[in-house]
């Protein structure tokens, strides 16, 4: 079955930590990619981060990294730094094969960054 | 930087009238999608386009649902006879071709049925 699991309903961080949210996924394709997304509380969905199967190196994108570990199937997004605006639903989605253009979603992590 | 815009930013209608939300994709992007999330759900994939047909859907998108590319520009949702459980946050979003190309959201319609 393709399904995204985030165990972690709600984290919390101290400003200038790093935070880890949990990402694992499931799919029997060999070809598919990770999207890590942000939800503010205004509610718009801003892109972070992605992945692909086949990519050798963990992404990065300033803050953001991307922990990958393919045989375990999991994307686990590491913010560095965090910032007291970094506090939002955090969304990890699949595309679970290449041939298909819809996104699966996990449920999501709460963070909250507190000074 | 260019970015998906939604209108309405909330929409509030009565149960069984229609609703057509809009979107504004971004302009050099050839896939379109949207995507629907119920108030403390995960967001959930409703249908994709492109070359002017829907390429995709999921088994949310029944015969209630349409979309359309009525001009160069816009992207529409119709929800015909809407019903209480259609009351979400509905997000458009588009991309570039290939399979590694993100997909860029809108800030959502928020559709309230009454």
């Amino acid at each position: 079955a393709q399904k995204i699991t985030q165990t972690q309903p709600g984290m919390f961080v101290q400003e200038k930590e790093a935070v880890t949210l949990d990402c694992t996924y499931d799919t029997s394709d060999p070809s598919y990619g990770l999207f890590w997304y942000k939800q503010p509380s205004s509610g718009e969905m801003i892109f972070l981060i992605y992945q692909g199967s086949y990519d050798q190196q963990n992404a990065t994108e300033g803050r953001y990294s991307l922990n990958f570990q393919k045989a375990r199937k999991s994307a686990n997004l590491v913010i560095s730094a965090s910032q007291l605006g970094d506090s939002a639903m955090y969304f990890c989605a699949m595309r679970p094969h290449y041939n298909t253009d819809k996104l699966i979603f996990g449920t999501g992590t709460r963070l909250q960054v507190f000074p | 930087e260019p970015e998906v815009t939604q209108t309405p930013s909330h929409q509030v209608t009565q149960m069984g009238q229609e609703v057509i939300l809009r979107c504004v994709p971004i302009s050099n992007h050839l896939y379109f999608y949207w995507y629907r999330q119920i108030l403390g759900q995960k967001v959930e994939f409703l249908v994709s386009f492109y070359n002017n047909e829907i390429s995709e859907k999921s088994e949310i998108f029944d015969d209630q649902f349409s979309v359309e590319r009525p001009d160069g520009s816009n992207f529409t949702l119709k929800i015909r006879s809407t019903k209480l459980e259609d009351s979400a946050m509905y997000f458009c979003a588009s991309s570039e071709p290939g399979g590694n190309q993100p997909q860029h959201f809108g800030d959502g319609t928020r559709l309230s049925i009454l």
